[in-house]
């Protein structure tokens, strides 16, 4: 069964920036058959797609938030990470990383638990 | 920013048959497929439906999705307690070249 963990710092301060790490376990990162996706959910709000990352490292970002956001993959450490530079408060938000299926199942079906980063002075 | 529309709330009492809807348009589910989401807060979201109407493996058979044009269906037939959550439809838009999420739908079981 895979699993995902989130794991980073769960306060940070405005203008700096969020770093996250997810580490995957029983499964290989490197599998051509999934993304590696991150998401994120505002206080009392719904989801919204940050972006994903292929194991060969080309990624894909929302557009909102694409001059911002970094996401890269360490296939040694079966390992994808998530930067965000200049955070505000209203990067203040609990942060998922998925699984994304890219053939039979193409869809978000493995999530980790999710992590809260608050951006707060 | 969601761009895709579910009504905020339905209920149901046990044993009954709940649907929501999500509203898009051509860039998303017009001409994607659409997933679904159970999410209790505080919890992992966890997959329902994928590709408008497929169930994963352990996914009961009384969850059920539909598509047709730009808007998608879930629906919950016979009704369990622990089946109250939130529940997000998701589909990749060719516009944004992202994922779009849901507004979400709280279903209460009464």
């Amino acid at each position: 069964q895979v699993q995902l963990q989130e794991s980073g710092p769960g306060l940070v301060k405005p203008s700096q920036s969020l770093s996250l790490t997810c580490t995957v376990s029983g499964g290989a990162i490197s599998s051509p058959d999934y993304y590696w996706t991150w998401i994120r959910q505002h206080p009392g709000k719904g989801l919204e797609w940050i972006g994903q990352v292929f194991h060969s490292g080309i990624t894909a970002y929302n557009p909102s938030l694409k001059s911002r956001v970094s996401i890269s993959v360490d296939t040694s450490q079966n390992q994808f990470s998530l930067k965000v530079n200049y955070v505000t408060a209203a990067d203040t938000a609990v942060y998922f990383c998925v699984r994304e299926g890219v053939t039979a199942v193409n869809a978000f079906d493995f999530w980790g638990q999710g992590t809260l980063v608050t951006v707060s002075s | 920013q969601s761009v895709l529309t579910q009504p905020p709330s339905a209920s149901g009492t046990p044993g009954q048959r709940v649907t929501t809807s999500c509203s898009g348009s051509s860039s998303n589910i017009g001409s994607n497929a659409v997933s679904w989401y159970q999410h209790l807060p505080g919890t992992a979201p966890k997959l329902l439906i994928y590709s408008n109407n497929q169930r994963p493996s352990g996914v009961p058979d009384r969850f059920s999705g539909s598509k047709s044009g730009t808007s998608a269906s879930l629906a919950i037939s016979g009704l369990h307690s622990e089946d109250e959550s939130d529940y997000y439809c998701a589909a990749w838009d060719d516009s944004l070249s992202g994922y779009v999420f849901g507004t979400g739908t709280k279903v209460t079981v009464l």
